[in-house]
């Protein structure tokens, strides 16, 4: 167990509808993460949230949106689904957002299986 | 740009046996860290191992061992005495603190493992 905790475990919805998926990072750990896992992109980085504040963004399309809260938790929004949005979404946490020079572990929750009907 | 090769899509042995997962990366800096994250049929991601680039040494951790290699841009992971516990998807990851990607986590596509009794 990571410690980072997700939810739901599964969503199945249907296209055109808007989820919400949560994410709370380990204990102490201040930076927040989003992954895309799907057959054909593989692993994506979506986007980093740090004490609150986005620190950077990867390939996360208009439709998706995050945010982090006052308490560290995360949401990831994602609107207007489309049949190819269909993934494990994973959320990750680390201690430190990551600066020059260095890079912290990155701990994974379960994910999120999105299913869009 | 960075990038992580995991040449080998699927691999099979039988249970004891040794096999070795290989990683090859690219990047142009000279600072920059390398994973091994594990999933299981579950779906979670399991941290294995994080290394610095500047930090060659080889590392063991139990049946588990980790080549890296600079000079060809390899960090191959070795399971000795293989156990059906071992079958899952096994992610080599690239982070890059200097470039755009500020730590975030760029992954292979995975070499799945399947080890029978």
């Amino acid at each position: 167990d990571s410690g980072v905790t997700q939810t739901p475990k599964h969503l199945i919805t249907a296209t055109g509808q808007r989820v919400t998926l949560r994410c709370s990072p380990r204990s102490g750990d201040l930076s927040v993460y989003w992954y895309q896992q799907s057959l054909d992109q593989g692993l994506q980085f979506l986007i980093q949230y740090y004490n609150g504040e986005e620190r950077a963004k990867g390939n996360i399309l208009e439709r998706f949106s995050a945010q982090q809260f006052p308490d560290l938790h995360s949401e990831l929004n994602l609107s207007s689904l489309e049949l190819g949005d269909s993934a494990l979404y994973f959320c990750a946490s680390s201690p430190s957002p990551g600066t020059s020079g260095y890079t912290d572990t990155q701990y994974f929750g379960p994910g999120t299986r999105l299913t869009v009907l | 740009a960075q990038k992580v090769t995991q040449a080998q899509t699927e691999i099979s042995v039988v249970e004891k046996e040794d096999v070795t997962l290989d990683c090859v990366y690219e990047t142009r800096d000279t600072t920059y860290y390398l994973f091994w994250y594990k999933q299981p049929p579950s779906g979670e991601l399991v941290f294995l191992i994080r290394r610095n680039s500047f930090d060659e040494q080889n590392e063991i951790s139990g049946r588990y061992s980790w080549n890296f290699q600079k000079s060809t841009s390899s960090f191959n992971f070795t399971i000795t005495a293989s156990q059906v516990v071992d079958s899952a998807v096994y992610f080599c990851a690239l982070s890059d603190p200097y470039g755009g990607s500020q730590g975030n986590l760029i992954f292979g596509k995975g070499t799945k493992l399947s080890v029978k009794p």
